[in-house]
């Protein structure tokens, strides 16, 4: 079985810098999708950034990027010129690389709550 | 974009009572739904997994006739939770997933049984 973890529970960042949260998973197949999710007070879980395994470049959303390294099995987001908004729980997630049935479950990181101040 | 709409967002019931929670996906057709469960500043627990017509697949320690869920057509999906008690008291998130959508969330179900 695949596992997520996010040794981070709480991290800080003052406005207008850059935080990035880690996150390594463990698995055993060679394709895959890993995934950044914010869930913020109102908690909603809203998709920040997703990575296909087969791609080696890394994903780019704006201010958000990832930094995947598959060997390793890590996949840590950076957040450039941090905004009050960002203030949330961040959970890493991973998919099986095939969507069929129970196959295409998320597996979700414990989560690390973002604090940004000014 | 993909919207799913989860009601009721809270709900308070009495111990030994049923509650429903509907998941319903409002702009695709979602072949599979999933049920989530959330403790206070934890992460979402996965119990089970849907097919629409097919019998939802549940987590393992999961008590499938407590929290009957229904996935009758690919827009709707429920969870029944069967004489609740406050052990029950937590936060329930549905996601849906069409083939051509990503995982789509609704909002969540705070339940509280008191």
């Amino acid at each position: 079985a695949q596992t997520v973890t996010q040794s981070q529970p709480e991290m800080s960042v003052q406005e207008a810098e850059t935080v990035t949260l880690s996150c390594t998973y463990d698995t055993s197949e060679s394709d895959y999708y890993l995934f950044w999710y914010k869930q913020p007070p109102s908690r909603q879980m809203i998709l920040v950034i997703r990575q296909e395994a087969y791609k080696q470049q890394n994903a780019t959303e704006n201010r958000f990027s990832v930094n995947f390294q598959k060997a390793a099995k890590s996949f840590s987001l950076k957040i450039s010129d941090s905004q009050l908004g960002d203030a949330a729980m961040y959970f890493c997630a991973y998919r099986s690389f095939d969507f069929t049935g129970t196959a295409s479950k998320l597996t979700f990181g414990t989560g690390t709550r973002l604090q940004v101040t000014l | 974009g993909a919207v799913v709409s989860q009601h009721p967002s809270r709900v308070i019931c009495k111990s030994g009572t049923s509650v429903k929670i509907e998941c319903r996906s409002l702009d695709f057709q979602a072949t599979t739904m999933f049920w989530y469960r959330q403790f206070p500043k934890q992460s979402l627990m996965l119990m089970a997994t849907s097919n629409e017509g097919s019998k939802a697949t549940y987590e393992q320690g999961v008590e499938k006739d407590k929290f009957l869920i229904n996935h009758a057509s690919l827009t709707l999906s429920t969870l029944t939770v069967t004489s609740a008690h406050p052990e029950d008291s937590s936060f329930y998130i549905c996601s849906a997933r069409g083939s051509r959508h990503g995982y789509t969330f609704g909002s969540g179900t705070r339940l509280t049984v008191v």
